[in-house]
């Protein structure tokens, strides 16, 4: 059974760069897509985009100008960096495994909540 | 990017009656749509992908449908577990976008 688990910095300072790391453990990374998503508190859920550690990444145009994925297959995770980070931004970050393409989100980390503030 | 027009956003029903949340696509998207629940300090589950096929684990209340541009979710015989927030997702192209949700609570 794969578990994945969200880990970073819960408080972000306005401009920074907020930097998440997702560590899965039961599956290898390599053979499915990596998902990153988000929850505003009140609001809904947002995709900001999947890896697939073969080489390809997905972005939603509403973060791509900011936003970067990566894998470490090594130590089998999945990271997300977004700079430039505003309030907005502050939200629970999930990310979650996709079986395959055209996929849902079968498996998810139980997120982490990250604040925006000075 | 695709746009899921989710209805209703709020719904208040009781134990044991059937409900049916509705999702638009904006353009066609075959049967890739997924349905997730959601509760309050927990992960989204999955409940149906591809439109009608049901996660492994879900009880047998939940059922979708559709194909094209309109997709259900139905609820037969509501239980007290079931009150939550569900949204419907499209994975046909990345966005994979999300409905703007529908909360369900107890009448």
């Amino acid at each position: 059974q794969v578990h994945l688990q969200e880990s970073g910095p819960s408080l972000v300072k306005p401009s920074e760069t907020l930097s998440l790391t997702c560590t899965v453990s039961g599956r290898s990374i390599r053979t499915y897509y990596w998902t990153w998503i988000r929850q505003p508190a009140g609001k809904g859920l947002e995709w900001i985009g999947r890896i697939y550690p073969g080489g390809t990444t997905n972005y939603s145009p509403s973060f791509r100008s900011r936003v970067t994925m990566s894998a470490d297959t090594s130590n089998n995770q999945i990271s997300l960096l977004m700079t430039s980070v505003t309030a907005a931004d502050t939200a629970i970050y999930y990310c979650a495994r996709d079986p395959s393409d055209y996929s849902h989100s079968a498996s998810w980390g139980p997120g982490i909540l990250v604040t925006v503030s000075s | 990017d695709i746009q899921m027009t989710q209805s209703p956003s709020s719904l208040s029903a009781s134990v044991g009656d059937r409900v049916t949340i509705t999702c638009r696509a904006s353009q066609t998207i075959s049967t890739y749509v997924n349905w997730y629940q959601v509760k309050p300090g927990r992960a989204p589950q999955v409940l149906i992908y591809g439109a009608s096929e049901m996660q492994s684990g879900v009880p047998s209340r939940f059922s979708g449908s559709g194909s094209g541009t309109d997709f259900t979710l139905s609820i037969t015989s509501l239980q007290p577990e079931d009150f939550a927030t569900y949204y419907c997702q499209q994975s046909f192209d990345t966005p994979h976008t999300f409905g703007q949700g529908t909360k369900l609570d107890i009448k």
